[in-house]
């Protein structure tokens, strides 16, 4: 059984950086693209962007400028970080396996505030 | 930003069947496949049909979809009241380069 598990720090200032880390368990990492959506009830469900194990990243071109996607083929993780965060950014962000998603992490709430 | 559009809302009572709607434009759903996902609040969403008709393993063939031009389907038949979620329709976009999402329909089981 897949299961994806998430983790960062969920309370962040207004000009942050959000950190997120996603790992991968109970199947292959390779041959997958690895996403992250983020849900907030004024946008709905946005697409943030995805990477693959050989590094190839897609970017939603909206918030291409401020993000970095990472991953550790060793660990079977992959990690967001999202720069310059504004209360715009508040949402619940999911990791997710594929370009579509297939299986989910648990999300992880996130509140920019000062 | 929600590009694909759904009803906000549908009902039905036990038994019954609930069909939701998913309107999309020829950049996604009229070019691309279409997934749906059921989210019960404060959860991670649940993929419950992927590639317009097809079920991952352990869904109910209580759900099924279709998809026709730029427009796609949910059904759901003798409706219980754990399929009570919101239920999302997504589809890869070729502006984007990215999957979109609808809107979200909720479903309550009366």
């Amino acid at each position: 059984q897949v299961q994806l598990h998430q983790w960062g720090a969920g309370l962040l200032q207004p000009s942050e950086t959000l950190s997120l880390t996603c790992a991968v368990s109970g199947g292959f990492f390779t041959g997958y693209f690895w996403s992250w959506v983020r849900q907030s009830p004024g946008k709905g469900l946005e697409w943030i962007g995805e990477i693959n194990h050989g590094g190839t990243t897609h970017f939603n071109p909206s918030l291409k400028s401020r993000i970095t996607l990472s991953i550790d083929t060793s660990k079977n993780q992959f990690s967001l970080n999202l720069r310059s965060l504004t209360a715009a950014d508040t949402a619940v962000y999911y990791c997710a396996r594929g370009h579509m998603g297939d299986y989910w992490g648990q999300g992880t709430p996130v509140t920019v505030s000062s | 930003q929600s590009v694909l559009t759904q009803p906000p809302s549908a009902s039905g009572t036990p038994g019954q069947r609930v069909t939701i709607s998913c309107s999309g434009s020829s950049s996604n759903i009229g070019s691309n496949t279409v997934n749906w996902y059921q989210q019960v609040p404060g959860t991670a969403p649940r993929l419950v049909i992927y590639s317009n008709y097809q079920r991952p393993s352990g869904v109910p063939d209580r759900f099924s979809g279709s998809k026709s031009g730029t427009s796609a389907s949910l059904a759901i038949s003798g409706l219980q009241s754990e399929d009570e979620a919101d239920y999302f329709c997504a589809a890869s976009d070729d502006t984007l380069n990215g999957p979109v999402f609808g809107t979200g329909t909720r479903v309550t089981v009366l």
